[in-house]
């Protein structure tokens, strides 16, 4: 198994860019989680979906953030206009909830994102 | 609402020590308790988890107990290697498939 399939691994842009980070699930997961890590604040949940749908986008820090998943194995996280800030590494994780609260999930290797 | 409390890193180890990373929680109902790793530059991975009350979990020598009487799930190793140094993660499941997870642990394991 592949696992989770983040692109790109590193991206660098300048500030007003538009930046779009991607992501491909598990085969026969139902649920997407991005993440969010730094230094200052650790690792921030910014959005999840279940089967497709988000479900909790209070983590997305402002308009700015957007994230969608038109199908089961495809996710995106855009910022427009990115900012210096917004420089951290960003995760992906998938998971199958096999029962109570059993939810493991599965990182992928992140995309390391740079805006100067 | 939920919580998960780690102890303050860096953890700074010579290699063979014993390590406890400290990790309580605060949840309502039942949640199913796990610990990740994140070795530099990588993703979390999932080092061990337990679902219920007093269950063990135990991988590469790592071992935690879901204790419900004190929220804890601390974690030990009775032998640290040099290639243990990482930052740990407690994290406990929530509704709708969340994980809530801790501030991270870093530990670090000198020669």
């Amino acid at each position: 198994d592949a696992g989770v399939i983040q692109s790109p691994r590193h991206e660098v842009t300048e500030m007003g860019q538009e930046v779009t980070l991607r992501c491909k699930p598990i085969s026969g997961h139902n649920s997407l989680f991005w993440y969010r890590q730094t230094m200052m604040r650790g690792l921030e949940l910014l959005i999840y979906f279940n089967n497709n749908v988000p479900i909790d986008d209070s983590g997305m820090p402002e308009d700015r953030f957007s994230a969608k998943m038109p199908n089961a194995s495809f996710s995106t996280l855009k910022i427009q206009p990115s900012e210096p800030r917004d420089s951290a590494v960003y995760f992906c994780a998938s998971s199958s909830p096999t029962g109570r609260g059993n939810n493991e999930q599965f990182f992928g290797p992140g995309t390391r994102l740079t805006v100067l | 609402g939920d919580s998960v409390t780690q102890m303050e890193g860096p953890v700074t180890l010579s290699e063979e020590a014993f390590l406890t990373i400290n990790c309580t929680y605060t949840a309502t109902g039942y949640p199913s308790l796990f610990w990740y790793v994140q070795y530099p530059g990588e993703g979390l991975q999932l080092l061990l988890k337990a679902t219920k009350a007093d269950d063990k979990g135990s991988n590469k020598g790592f071992e935690a107990t879901y204790r419900k009487e004190t929220t804890s799930f601390h974690l030990e190793k009775g032998s640290v290697q040099v290639s243990d140094s990482a930052v740990y993660f407690c994290a406990l499941s929530a509704q709708g498939g969340k994980l809530i997870f801790g501030q991270g642990t870093e530990l670090s394991v000198k020669p």
